[in-house]
């Protein structure tokens, strides 16, 4: 069973970049695609962008020059940098496996403030 | 971009009482490969999404019988028979036949 789990930083200040890391146990990253998800407080799901067990990403176009996703497979684990960060980046941030279509398994998120 | 677009937002339901929820898409998730790409998540207070039903109407394991999924093309509906006290929280429909992944804004289930 795949388990996840999000780490980085709980305030970054605004301009700044905020990263996040998700560690994966229970199988190896380089076979499936992986996702990012947020969600601003009281507010609905947003989908970020993905990367595949090739490497390729894929990003929502709203967030397309401001995020960088990648993998480390040495490490069995999956990044998100969101440059210029501003107050409305302030999110739970989730990570989840995509497998059979769907995003199959969700770490348990990580809230992240955007403030100085 | 695909809009997924949900309806109703909030839903107050008596317990052992039915409660439905629709899901509209902008363009039709039917693929090529005949499967549609329409899923329903469950966000319970303080936890991570989990999924309810891939697929339109194919429920995961372990979730109960009374959830049930329905619907095709653009059109899509979850229905729970019989609510119970555990089903409380947001209900979100989410594509993924097409990038940029989308789901819709959530409707909130609340027991009466």
């Amino acid at each position: 069973q795949f388990q996840l789990e999000e780490s980085g930083p709980g305030l970054v200040k605004p301009s700044e970049t905020l990263s996040l890391t998700c560690s994966v146990s229970g199988g190896s990253i380089s076979h499936y695609h992986w996702s990012w998800i947020r969600q601003p407080p009281g507010k609905g799901l947003e989908w970020i962008g993905q990367i595949s067990d090739s490497g390729s990403t894929n990003y929502t176009p709203s967030l397309k020059s401001r995020v960088t996703i990648s993998m480390d497979t040495s490490k069995n684990r999956f990044s998100l940098k969101l440059s210029s960060a501003t107050a409305a980046d302030t999110a739970m941030y989730y990570c989840a496996r995509f497998a059979f279509g769907v995003l199959l398994y969700w770490g348990p998120g990580m809230f992240v403030i955007v403030s100085s | 971009d695909i809009v997924m677009t949900q309806t109703p937002l909030s839903l107050s339901v008596t317990p052992g009482q039915p409660a439905s929820i629709s899901c509209k898409s902008s363009q039709s998730l039917l693929q090529s490969d005949g499967k549609t790409y329409l899923f329903w998540y469950l966000q319970k207070p303080g936890q991570s999404p989990q999924l309810l039903i891939y697929e339109v109407s194919n429920r995961f394991s372990g979730v109960p019988n009374r959830f049930s999924g329905s619907g095709s093309g653009t059109d899509f509906t979850l229905k729970i028979s019989r609510v119970e006290a555990e089903d409380v929280g947001f209900y979100y429909c989410m594509q993924t036949i097409e990038l940029p992944y989308s789901f819709g804004q959530g409707t909130k289930l609340e027991i009466k």
